[in-house]
């Protein structure tokens, strides 16, 4: 079956532009997650989407970021006024559900956005 | 809040010997679990092993297994028999299934390069 799936799979864009990043989940996974993972860096949690309920923020780091989910399927990462420190590889992932025990994440290939 | 030091960053060995990748990580929570993750230069993350907390016995998957010591809050990896497709990122991880959040809480990374 398909697994998780990110694009555009690169992005290069120019300080100040906004981008959009998009993730497909896996069909029925009610979770989906961003991380973001700088240069030299482990992955730092975002957003975070669990089914109906309002999305958990509290990882975004600037009003700059925000991020939506339609239909509880597909989301979109959106980056306005994008800075030379947004550059980063940004991971989505997703699980069954967001809670429980042995609820194990999987993860798309990413995207690499480079801020010049 | 809970935070997972990996604290080696780098670290290579000969195809077919052993090598263990140090995690320690802290929390005062009671369940959660704990991952090791493979990243290699495709970007996919990809899960290596799981450890539950309250089970006292070390999840071994064939040539991975951990050393997990629960009240020294250390967790590290152990990879037998190298080969150089284990060559990648590996980052260890901690999830905390009794709260609200569903987010992944990773280490910085260890690379691992493995010789032939």
């Amino acid at each position: 079956g398909a697994g998780v799936s990110q694009s555009p799979s690169n992005k290069v864009t120019e300080k100040g532009k906004d981008v959009e990043l998009r993730c497909d989940p896996i069909s029925g996974h009610t979770a989906l997650y961003w991380y973001r993972q700088s240069l030299g860096q482990g992955l730092e949690f975002l957003i975070y989407f669990q089914g109906n309920s309002a999305p958990d923020k509290s990882g975004l780091p600037s009003d700059r970021f925000s991020a939506e989910r339609t239909g509880g399927s597909v989301s979109t990462l959106t980056i306005q006024r994008t800075q030379q420190e947004d550059s980063a590889v940004y991971l989505c992932a997703s699980s069954p559900r967001g809670g429980g025990r042995a609820n194990e994440q999987f993860f798309g290939p990413g995207t690499r956005l480079t801020v010049l | 809040a809970q935070t997972v030091t990996q604290s080696q960053p780098e670290m290579s060995v000969q195809e077919a010997e052993t090598v263990t990748l140090s995690c320690t990580y802290d929390t005062s929570e009671s369940n959660y679990y704990l991952f090791w993750y493979k990243q290699p230069p495709s970007r996919q993350m990809i899960l290596v092993i799981r450890q539950e907390a309250y089970k006292q016995q070390n999840a071994t998957e064939n040539r991975f297994s951990v050393n997990f010591q629960k009240a020294a809050k250390s967790f590290s990896l152990k990879i037998s028999d190298s080969q150089l497709g284990d060559t990648a990122m590996y980052f260890c991880a901690f999830w905390n299934y009794g709260g609200s959040q569903g987010n992944l809480i990773f280490g910085k990374g260890t690379k691992l390069s493995v010789k032939p």
